[in-house]
């Protein structure tokens, strides 16, 4: 157990509806991460947070939105889905790390996402 | 994009077998970081080898990165039915906003 929670485990839902994706990450940790897990696609970046603050972007749809609240969980809004957004959403957090490199992040247990 | 490339993609091996994988890389990194994944579950941090390290042991882990030819290894010994997952790597580049790269993943076997 990596102490990274994720809710739901599973979502089904329908073309262009939007959906909501919950992290917590580990007791002190500062940063989230939010990755995007498909069969063609691999593991890709979505978006890090940092404290509240958005710390760096990656291939992130315009569609795609997130925040991290005061009590540093974090949540992950896709909008107007289509069927190629069916994947595991995966949120990783870590610890503060000096001098710009990152360190071990530890991943939540994931979110299925299937759009029918 | 992806910076790290594995290889191979798969890797089927008998109990008992050492396993290697290999992580190519293309840009200056901080650091490199191998994952392991059981079948559609969570990413497991294994091992972190910063780039002025060489070569790194943890347990049945051994990680070497060269970084003249952006390379790393992930070797496993004396394999275990447990180990079978997939395996990435991950690159923490200098240069650029995203965090950790990750690669396509090896898909080990270990067949008993």
């Amino acid at each position: 157990d990596s102490g990274v929670t994720q809710t739901p485990k599973h979502l089904i839902t329908a073309t262009g509806q939007r959906v909501t994706l919950r992290c917590s990450p580990r007791s002190g940790d500062l940063s989230v991460y939010w990755y995007q897990q498909s069969l063609d696609q691999g593991l890709q970046f979505l978006i890090q947070y940092y404290n509240g603050e958005e710390r760096a972007k990656g291939n992130i749809l315009e569609r795609f939105s997130a925040q991290q609240f005061p009590d540093l969980h974090s949540e992950l809004n896709l909008s107007s889905l289509e069927l190629g957004d069916s994947a595991l959403y995966f949120c990783a957090s870590s610890s503060p790390q000096g001098g710009g490199s990152t360190d071990t992040q530890y991943f939540g247990p994931g979110t299925r996402l299937t759009v029918l | 994009s992806q910076q790290g490339e594995e290889d191979p993609q798969a890797l089927s091996i008998q109990e008992g077998e050492n396993a290697t994988m290999n992580c190519s890389y293309k840009t200056s990194i901080n650091n490199l970081q191998w994952y392991r994944q059981n079948s559609g579950r969570g990413l497991v941090h294994l091992i972190l080898i910063r780039s002025n390290e060489r070569e790194k042991h943890s347990g049945r882990l051994r990680v070497t990165l060269d970084t003249s030819k952006k390379s790393s290894s992930l070797l496993i010994t004396a394999s275990r039915a447990a180990d079978t997952a997939s395996y990435f790597c991950a690159t923490d580049p200098i240069q650029g906003a995203q965090k950790l790269v990750f690669g396509q993943g090896t898909r080990l076997t270990i067949n008993p």
